[in-house]
């Protein structure tokens, strides 16, 4: 089955940039979805299709994605920015959704 | 504006079939354009993937859960539903519903999840 591996955590001070890797085969030939999830809630999309942004969402948040490794990225990062953001993708192969563990993003 | 909510029991026994219905509200479920899906994330773990469903019915699983898992969707009520059969205490979770765009295949909009414990 497909995997897609994600650091555990990352750590950012305000106003800086972080960076978070989402990591799988090939990844750069799928589409990369990525989620913000603060504790007790939902997950948000904040970027789909490697780097589009739903409306509503900061144009702080961007994404990429090619080789093997996807990445989301945070500028001018803020306290209300921390979270858990896990990946996301369609492995059309098996017709199954595949979802990355998860970093934990801290604002120091 | 467009909304999904999960119902069902919180608590279900060892070896019970755990339901729940995710109810949308601001749009009817019977889209071409979207599909319908339900997520679960045990406490203090990462999201995984149960399974979706179309509004004609067709689904698609998890491999991993497709021997215990069914969804179905009621077009006149606006709802669809899960039910996991044989559950034990790996099945205890937080459980979303959510749309996909299936264009994107992107979860867009989260109900606000519940929780469901398996336990006696």
């Amino acid at each position: 089955s497909y995997v897609l591996t994600q650091p555990p955590s990352v750590s950012v001070a305000p106003g800086k940039t972080a960076t978070i890797t989402c990591g799988g085969d090939n990844i750069g030939s799928k589409s990369v979805h990525w989620y913000q999830q603060k504790p007790g809630q939902a997950p948000v999309l904040v970027v789909y299709d490697d780097n589009d942004r739903p409306s509503g969402i900061p144009e702080r948040f961007s994404g990429s994605n090619s080789g093997n490794t996807a990445t989301l990225t945070i500028t001018r990062v803020e306290a209300g920015d921390e979270a858990d953001y896990s990946c996301q993708v369609w492995e059309s192969a098996t017709d199954y959704v595949v979802f990355g563990g998860g970093t934990k993003l801290t604002v120091l | 504006q467009v909304q999904l909510q999960e119902s069902g029991p919180g608590l279900v026994k060892p070896s019970e079939t755990l339901s729940l219905t995710c109810t949308v509200s601001g749009v009817s479920i019977n889209s071409h354009r979207h599909y319908w899906s339900w997520i679960r994330q045990p406490p203090g773990k990462g999201l995984e993937w149960i399974g979706y469903i179309y509004s004609s019915g067709t689904t698609y699983y998890n491999p991993s859960l497709k021997s215990r898992v069914a969804i179905s969707i009621d077009t006149s009520k606006d709802q669809f539903s899960l039910k996991v059969s044989s559950v034990n205490a790996a099945d205890t979770a937080v459980y979303y519903c959510s749309r996909v765009v299936g264009s994107t295949s992107s979860f867009e909009l989260w109900g606000q999840g519940t929780l469901v414990t398996v336990s006696s």
